[in-house]
């Protein structure tokens, strides 16, 4: 596609509900970034694709938080037994893959559990 | 450990003014890059401007230019002929040679263009 594409782009969920975000990154792009973005605050890290594998899933909060990237494509951040304190927007990036290259961003998907 | 300080929560600048956006950063690295991007109400991220550490020139895009000092560690961006679109918020993001793909974004200034 054009850009990257996120959805939802809002999901409001019950706390202890479980919740997936989809990121359909800019095509050939081989690399893909999730970030959480809290109210007030810049883009924390949580993971980051090279292909289909996880190169770095250093920033993922704890084991409630899961993403996949089957096929180097589309990647799913899954999130089990949401909390109130998961509320955020999750950020998908993609880029080329050029060493420290441009982060292209799609909107974001607002997190609200109640 | 990384960190990114932008110690503007909020600034304002009339319309066709200059204006200067602070960030310090820290790291024991040499070799690293540093940014800066846009984010409009819309949410999506722009990158606005890019500088390799080991570049001494300070990097310019059309309106916007940086005061890079590296002893300092810091990294200002100026917004020269300030645009009604240039309202935002704005981050300030560094990343390290040996530090895989984890960018690391400071808390953002949030700009106002008044007309």
């Amino acid at each position: 596609g054009a850009g990257v594409s996120q959805t939802p782009s809002n999901k409001v969920t019950e706390k202890g509900k479980y919740v997936e975000l989809r990121c359909d990154p800019i095509s050939g792009h081989t690399a893909l970034y999730w970030y959480r973005q809290s109210l007030g605050q810049g883009p924390e890290f949580l993971i980051y694709f090279q292909g289909t594998g996880a190169a770095d899933d250093s920033g993922l909060p704890n084991d409630r938080f899961f993403a996949v990237r089957p096929e180097g494509s589309v990647s799913t951040l899954k999130i089990q037994r949401t909390e109130r304190g998961d509320s955020a927007v999750y950020l998908c990036a993609s880029s080329s893959g050029t060493v420290h290259g441009e982060l292209f961003f799609g909107e974001g998907s607002r997190l609200t559990v109640l | 450990a990384q960190t990114v300080t932008q110690s503007q929560p909020e600034m304002s600048v009339q319309e066709a003014e200059t204006v200067t956006l602070s960030c310090t950063y820290d790291t024991s690295e040499n070799n690293y890059y540093l940014f800066w991007y846009k984010q409009p109400p819309s949410r999506q991220m722009i990158l606005v401007i890019r500088q390799e550490a080991y570049k001494q020139q300070n990097a310019t895009e059309n309106r916007f230019s940086v005061n890079f000092q590296k002893a300092a560690k810091s990294f200002s961006l100026k917004i020269s002929d300030s645009q009604l679109g240039d309202t935002a918020m704005y981050f300030c993001a560094f990343i390290a040679d040996n530090y895989g793909q984890n960018f690391v974004f400071g808390p953002g200034t949030r700009l106002s263009v008044l007309p």
